[in-house]
């Protein structure tokens, strides 16, 4: 099957730095997703990108999709303690035909905030 | 907030038992998802549904079944529970985004299940 590799696995930041995570995949998708998951909850989405080359802002978040389609971009500015948690990149296989979203999932990046 | 509530939310149970979680969603949507999450794997589709009765297989689909008799409840049972099973499960909805009209997945908070 399909393979995202997220990365990085895990990050220790302080208060108030800069976040950059990536995704790659080994073929191409036609929309990256990118979710964030609390403890005990289920992931949320975050940002959704649809076209190569989009770049889309949600607040402090930005999200980029790749112009090869194999890869998407994650900053996160200025970071808080609420932004604490982990970050799934998701992707949408280009040759998926139901009319749904079957999706591929990163296995994560776990944001963690020293004080 | 998609509309989608799981349950139970947590569950222990013994090898060889059967289990059933159930998904439900009060918005209509026609699409549903059963993951599966684990460490290191990320989330993993089990089964999904695109309408009343009608559900096909994920990438880790082998010793579950789902079930899908109303629009609004999407079953997921392991006939004979394994400790290889002891997993967090969500459910997961498609949904229109709201910004550009185009489906994307919405989960639920969850089932912690643990075999022993």
């Amino acid at each position: 099957g399909q393979q995202l590799n997220q990365s990085p696995q895990s990050m220790f930041i302080q208060e108030g730095e800069d976040v950059s995570m990536n995704c790659t995949s080994s073929s191409i998708f036609n929309t990256w997703l990118w979710y964030k998951q609390d403890p005990g909850e289920g992931p949320v989405l975050l940002i959704a990108l649809y076209k190569a080359g989009e770049l889309t802002s949600n607040g402090r978040l930005t999200a980029q999709f790749g112009i090869t389609r194999k890869d998407s971009f994650l900053n996160i500015s200025a970071s808080i303690p609420s932004d604490v948690g982990i970050y799934f990149c998701a992707g949408q296989d280009l040759r998926s035909n139901f009319g749904n979203e079957k999706l591929t999932f990163g296995t994560g990046t776990r944001l963690t905030i020293i004080p | 907030d998609a509309g989608i509530t799981q349950s139970p939310r947590h569950k222990v149970t013994e090898t060889g038992t059967p289990v059933t979680l159930r998904c439900h969603q009060t918005e209509n949507h026609r699409y549903m998802y059963w993951y599966r999450q684990d460490p290191g794997h990320g989330l993993r589709l089990i089964h999904y549904s695109y309408g009343v009765k009608d559900t096909d297989k994920g990438e880790v689909s082998d010793g579950y079944s789902v079930s899908r008799s109303k629009t609004e409840d999407f079953l997921l049972t392991l006939e004979s529970a394994t400790s290889s099973q002891t997993s967090v499960y969500f459910c997961a909805i498609t949904a229109l985004s709201d910004e550009r009209s185009t489906d994307t997945q919405y989960f639920g908070p969850g089932t912690r299940l643990t075999v022993l």
